[in-house]
């Protein structure tokens, strides 16, 4: 079975500030995915970053990143220079080789709002 | 881009009704997937196919069924509405390749279906 936990409902951030949104992940596969999504009140999900359980170096798109810590199986994303259009839910999930289908498996979100 | 379009933005149907939502995308990918989500949830597969005419239970399939006539099209069906199947619902997409589980899924803007 696979299970995603995001600790923080909810949190704020002043604008061009960096925030860290916490993701940790429970899994037996062997070989797995771990993706963030970000979801805007319009309700459009967007996807963000991919780590591959495999890879030695942490993802970065653009003001994303990725702090994966494997052994603490944890997937924090960090967002540099945050604007006023980061205000939205996130979401951490994964996709593990073993789950059914390679179903996405998703965590609770996390409600960021960003500050001028 | 990948672009993955639902037919509908809201619709309200009365229960008992019969009621289709459409989904295609433009990618060309093998894998499609109906998640609804609601507050406190999350996010819930329900149903998922990775090959035209293949389907697979999610979840939560009770009072669904699916149907993919085409590889780019992935309809989900409420055979007779009820007002718990309120919701908003999920369309997304992603690309078969030998390792699934890195490929991430591409959502649609979703569905707010009312069911009064």
């Amino acid at each position: 079975a696979q299970k995603i936990t995001q600790t923080q409902p909810g949190m704020f951030v002043q604008e061009k500030e960096a925030v860290t949104l916490d993701c940790t992940y429970d899994t037996s596969d062997p070989s797995y995915g771990l993706f963030w999504y970000k979801q805007p009140s319009s309700g459009e999900m967007i996807f963000l970053i991919y780590q591959g359980s495999y890879d030695q170096q942490n993802a970065t798109e653009g003001r994303y990143s990725l702090n994966f810590q494997k052994a603490r199986k944890s997937a924090n994303l960090v967002i540099s220079a945050s604007q006023l259009g980061d205000s939205a839910m996130y979401f951490c999930a994964m996709r593990g080789i073993k789950a059914a289908g390679n179903k996405l498996t998703f965590g609770g979100g996390t409600r960021v709002l960003v500050k001028p | 881009d990948v672009k993955v379009t639902q037919s509908s933005r809201y619709l309200v149907k009365r229960t008992g009704e019969k009621v289709f939502l459409e989904c295609v995308q433009d990618m060309d990918h093998e894998n499609m997937f109906w998640y609804r989500q609601d507050p406190g949830l999350g996010l819930r597969l329900i149903y998922f196919s990775y090959d035209v005419k293949m389907k697979e239970k999610g979840d939560i399939p009770e009072g669904y069924s699916v149907s993919r006539e085409k590889k780019e099209r992935f309809s989900l069906i409420l055979e007779s509405a009820s007002t718990n199947q309120t919701s908003m619902y999920l369309c997304a997409s992603s690309l078969r390749k030998g390792r699934d589980y890195n490929s991430p899924l591409h959502f649609g803007n979703g569905t707010r279906l009312t069911v009064t």
